[in-house]
């Protein structure tokens, strides 16, 4: 069965560090990968998305995000983290015409 | 939030009386999708339309039930809501239902089951 992972539940980080957020998946072919960003009381949105070739791929708001076939992983990074940046993360695998998503990570972000 | 509308916004209801929340596109996407979202769980996959009046089941569709009698419009219903039910719903579309699809999402709704 698919699954996605995210082991971390929550983290907290300084504004202007640097931030990386894991992701995990267990999938048998080539995945369809996803970051969606969801603000509180919003829906989500696109950040970035992996569908083949370079293995790193940017997204919007400065985030980019590494597909690594042989760790089975797709985790989001950030040099610089802001304030607004604050939100829950979503990594997402696409398997035709079905999403699995992630349990998500909280990010908090402090001045 | 790419032309998706999730109405009501907010709900409040009573174990065992009927729920039905709406979700309006303007982008004219063929797929449709209603996800729940519940704490340690993400979003889960309740039912999804691939067409008018062709509808399929997802991850959790037990107690739901939806419709798309026109392509703007997919509704889900809960027939009796139960208290398992209070979660957020998250109305999503897709330009077709192939690999690589990027979907897009609703506002969501929040529903509480008293």
């Amino acid at each position: 069965a698919q699954s996605v992972t995210q082991p971390d539940i929550h983290i907290t980080v300084s504004e202007g560090a640097s931030l990386e957020l894991r992701c995990n998946y267990s999938y048998g072919a080539t995945p369809y990968l996803f970051w969606y960003v969801q603000s509180p009381g919003q829906g989500l949105q696109l950040l970035l998305k992996y569908f083949s070739g370079d293995t790193l791929v940017q997204g919007i708001k400065g985030f980019e995000a590494e597909f690594k076939r042989s760790q089975s992983s797709f985790n989001l990074r950030k040099p610089s983290v802001h304030w607004s940046d604050a939100a829950e993360y979503f990594c997402a695998v696409d398997q035709g015409n079905q999403f699995y998503f992630g349990t998500g990570t909280s990010l908090t972000v402090i001045p | 939030d790419a032309g998706i509308t999730q109405s009501p916004r907010h709900k409040v209801t009573e174990t065992g009386t009927p729920v039905t929340l709406r979700c309006h596109q303007t982008e004219n996407h063929r797929y449709m999708y209603w996800y729940r979202q519940d704490p340690g769980h993400g979003l889960r996959l309740i039912h999804y339309s691939y067409g008018v009046k062709d509808t399929d089941k997802g991850e959790v569709s037990d107690g739901y039930s939806v419709s798309r009698s026109k392509t703007e419009d997919f509704l889900l219903t809960l027939e009796s809501a139960t208290s398992s039910q209070t979660s957020v719903y998250f109305c999503a579309i897709s330009e077709s239902g192939l690999a690589k699809n990027i979907q897009y999402f609703g506002a969501g709704t929040r529903l509480s089951v008293l």
